[in-house]
Order: structure tokens, then sequence, then C-alpha cells
């Protein structure tokens, strides 16, 4: 079955520092993967997400992603961390599915806390 | 930038009583999608809505819940008869043609 592991539960960061959260996926077939970010009290907003091609893809707020195949990872980094980007992080799976609309498989999520 | 807009923000209701969340999703998208969190879980797919139809829904989505686009632009929720295990934050979401999903700030559903 399709599953989506976030090993992180809580991670803290001295803000400048740089980041890297983990993301796992299990799916059979060549993946659309995402990552989404939720601060206290807003919705789900995308950061950036991986469909084909370059395997390093550069999203909103500085933030990247590095897919690798070999080890099923889609890896979010961002050089130097600001305590703006104190939030919870969902990496996400997209099922292609009959019709193409893309049924989302979520992790359990990672929250970022920033120290000053 | 154009966005996914929901209300109410906060429900708080009573067990066995209806709910309807309602939704507008971004003006030129054609596919509509529920989403929930229950505190402390992972976000769970419930239904996914395109060309006036469910087009795909989970096992989550029984009898209980049913969408509608009743207009051109709103999009919504109903739960019929609410149990506890209802409370959740849902979310709506819209795509355009199912490859990139913006999802609204959620309505925080609380059943007591």
């Amino acid at each position: 079955a399709q599953s989506v592991t976030q090993p992180d539960i809580h991670i803290t960061v001295s803000e400048g520092a740089s980041l890297e959260l983990r993301c796992n996926y299990s799916y059979g077939a060549t993946p659309y993967l995402f990552w989404y970010v939720q601060s206290p009290g807003q919705g789900l907003q995308l950061l950036l997400k991986y469909f084909s091609g370059d395997t390093l893809v550069q999203g909103i707020k500085g933030f990247e992603a590095e897919f690798k195949r070999s080890q099923s990872s889609f890896n979010l980094r961002k050089p130097s961390v600001h305590w703006s980007d104190a939030a919870e992080y969902f990496c996400a799976v997209g099922l292609d599915n009959a019709g193409n609309n893309r049924k989302l498989i979520w992790g359990l999520g990672t929250s970022l806390a920033v120290n000053p | 930038e154009p966005e996914v807009t929901q209300t109410p923000s906060h429900q708080v209701t009573q067990m066995g009583q209806e709910v309807i969340l309602r939704c507008v999703p971004i003006s030129n998208h054609l596919y509509f999608y529920w989403y929930r969190q229950i505190l402390g879980q992972k976000v769970e797919f419930l239904v996914s809505f395109y060309n006036n139809e469910i087009s795909e829904k989970s096992e989550i989505f029984d009898d209980q819940f049913s969408v509608e686009r009743p207009d051109g632009s709103n999009f919504t929720l109903k739960i019929r008869s609410t149990k506890l295990e209802d409370s959740a934050m849902y979310f709506c979401a819209s795509s355009v043609g199912g490859n990139t999903i913006y999802f609204g700030e959620g309505s925080w559903l609380t059943v007591v």
C-alpha cells in the first residue's frame, strides 16, 4: 500500500542554521511528490512539487527538495532558517488514478521550532 | 493570488446535528476535494469531485457524508448526523487538472 513516512515528528533548529526534513515514500509507480507547510492558524500552503525532470526542485520561501528514486526519498532543505519558518511541514504523494485527479497520501508531519 | 476560501473557520455542533461546511474553490479550477485531519493524525482524503459528480471517495466518506456544487462557485460538504469522531479540521481543495492541489485554510469542526 502507498504510504509516506516523515521520521522526525519534531525538530528544533537555531535561526540561521541549515535544515533538512526527511520524507520517505512507498509507491509502486513514478510518484508525484509535494511538500506543504501549515503555519499556526493557517491552511496548507504548497511549498514545492516534483512531477518529473530535474530531481532538485526549488520552491517558495527559499526551500528546495531533492527526489532520490533509489532511496525513495524527497527531503526538504533550506540553507538558512528564519524564525518565520516555524510551522508544520507535510510531505505528500499524489496518486495518479483514472481521470487525472490525484489523491494525496500524507505523512504525519514534522513540527519545526526555530530558536532565536 | 487566487485562493480557496472556507467557511466557517470553526464550528461547534452537538452530536447528531447536521453540519454544512462551505468552500469557494479557485475560479478556473475543475477538480474539487475534501480532506480532513483529526488532531494528531495524518491528513486523510475524503472525496474528489469533477464534472458535477464524485470521482473518487474514501471509505471514510460513508452515507453520512455528501458533497454538492449548488452553483458555479460553491462546493459544500454535508455531514448528516455528526458523531464525536467527526471532530477534525476539514480542508477544501481545488485543482485545474489534478496535478497541483491548492488548499483552503480549513474549517475546525468540534462535535460535543
